[in-house]
Formats: C-alpha cells, sequence, structure tokens
C-alpha cells in the first residue's frame, strides 16, 4: 500500500540551511511533489521532481531523489522567517493518478 | 491573479444544517478536487471530477456530495454536519488527472459547527 512519511517538526536558525526529509513506499511512484502550507492557508506547490531524477535545483529550493531508498528531501538555503510553515511531500503514481500526502513537517525558523 | 477561488474562507453551520462550500478556478483545468484537512493531520481526498465525471473516494461518507455545474465551478455539500465535519476544507485543480500534472489549491475554508 501506500504510506507517505515525515518527520514532524525542525527547527532553525535564520540563514541556515533546512533539510525535510521524507520517506514512501511506493515503488511505482512516478512524481514526487512538495507543498508549503501557511497558518490557515491552502497549500503551495513548491516544486515537483519525475522518478527518474535524482535532483531539481529551483532558486533557494533542490530536492534530492533516493529511487532504490525510496527516501525525498528538500533543501532550503538561506531559510528565512517567512519560511516558517508546514511543509508536505507527496507521491502519485501511473495507476492511481492521485496525490497521497506525507503527515507534514512544521519548520520553525528561529532569529 | 488567485486562480482557485473558495468562498467564503470561514463558515459555521449548526450541526445537522445543510452547507455548501464553493469553488471557482480561472486556470480551465478539467479536473476538480475536494480534499478534508482536520488540525495536524495530512489533506484527505473525498471526491474529484474530471470534467463532468464524478469520482467519489471509497471511504468518504454519503453525507457529503458536489455538483459541479461547469468547467469553472464545484461545490461540496454537506447534506447534515456533524461535530466531526469541523474542519478545513481544500479544493484543488489540475490540467489533466495525470500523476505529472501538478495539482494547484485554493486557500481552503475552515468549517465550524455550532
Amino acid at each position: 500500500g501506500e504510506d507517505v512519511e515525515q518527520s514532524l517538526f525542525l527547527s532553525v536558525r535564520e540563514g541556515d540551511s533546512s533539510v525535510i526529509n521524507c520517506t514512501y513506499t511506493d515503488s511505482s511512484s512516478t512524481y514526487l511533489y512538495w507543498y508549503k502550507q501557511e497558518p490557515g492557508a491552502g497549500l503551495q506547490l513548491l516544486t515537483y521532481i519525475f522518478s527518474n531524477m535524482d535532483m531539481k535545483q529551483d532558486q533557494r529550493l533542490t530536492v534530492l531523489l533516493n529511487k532504490k531508498d525510496k527516501h525525498l528531501s528538500l533543501r532550503i538555503a538561506d531559510t528565512q522567517t517567512g519560511d516558517s510553515a508546514i511543509y508536505f511531500c507527496a507521491e502519485s503514481t501511473r495507476t492511481a493518478s492521485k496525490l497521497t500526502f506525507g503527515t507534514g513537517t512544521r519548520l520553525q525558523v528561529t532569529l | 491573479d488567485a486562480m482557485v477561488i473558495q468562498n467564503p474562507r470561514y463558515q459555521v453551520t449548526q450541526f445537522g444544517k445543510p452547507v455548501t462550500l464553493s469553488c471557482s478556478q480561472t486556470l480551465n483545468h478539467n479536473v476538480m478536487y475536494w480534499y478534508q484537512q482536520k488540525s495536524s493531520q495530512a489533506p484527505k481526498l473525498l471526491f474529484h471530477y474530471y470534467d463532468k465525471d464524478f469520482n467519489n473516494e471509497a471511504d468518504t461518507p454519503d453525507n457529503f456530495q458536489s455538483r459541479r455545474p461547469n468547467t469553472s465551478f464545484c461545490f461540496l455539500d454537506i447534506r447534515s454536519p456533524g461535530l466531526g465535519d469541523a474542519a478545513m476544507y481544500l479544493c484543488a485543480t489540475s490540467r489533466e488527472g495525470t500523476e505529472d500534472q501538478p495539482q494547484h489549491f485554493g486557500d481552503g475554508t475552515r468549517l465550524s459547527i455550532l
């Protein structure tokens, strides 16, 4: 079955890098997504990666995918207070064509 | 500039009183989704429309219904809200319902039940 797990909480200092991790179980996952959710708001698509890639960079964001270990990470360089939010990873598969979300990681950025 | 618009942002209803949440999109996407998100949890898919075709998730209670009168609008109807239905309801769209098409979310409607 599908199961996507994330650590619940991460605290970093402003200016440091943040690394948010995600593991998934479905080996048929084709696309993996990262969404950001600020308090009381919807989900904002940050980036996504196709499963035949192992890295994707987009400005301050770097996504690393280890398909063998079914491990996905999101690195945020030079973390700012505005990055404080809950980050969800999500997978989709060709057969299901729907998103399975992780449990979400709350990122706290301290001064 | 908002592309997926949900109204209202906050909705209060009474226990057992029907309520309708609305979603509109300017993206002309074929697929519209409704999710329920309870506090500190991941969003849970309730159902989606591919064009006019309705797709219900197996574990979505019968109390939840949806209508899509045209491409731009989709409604979530809760026939007899219970206290357990208090949650954030998120609408999303995608161009096609395939795995390579990202879903774009609205800001959600937070539903409270008195």
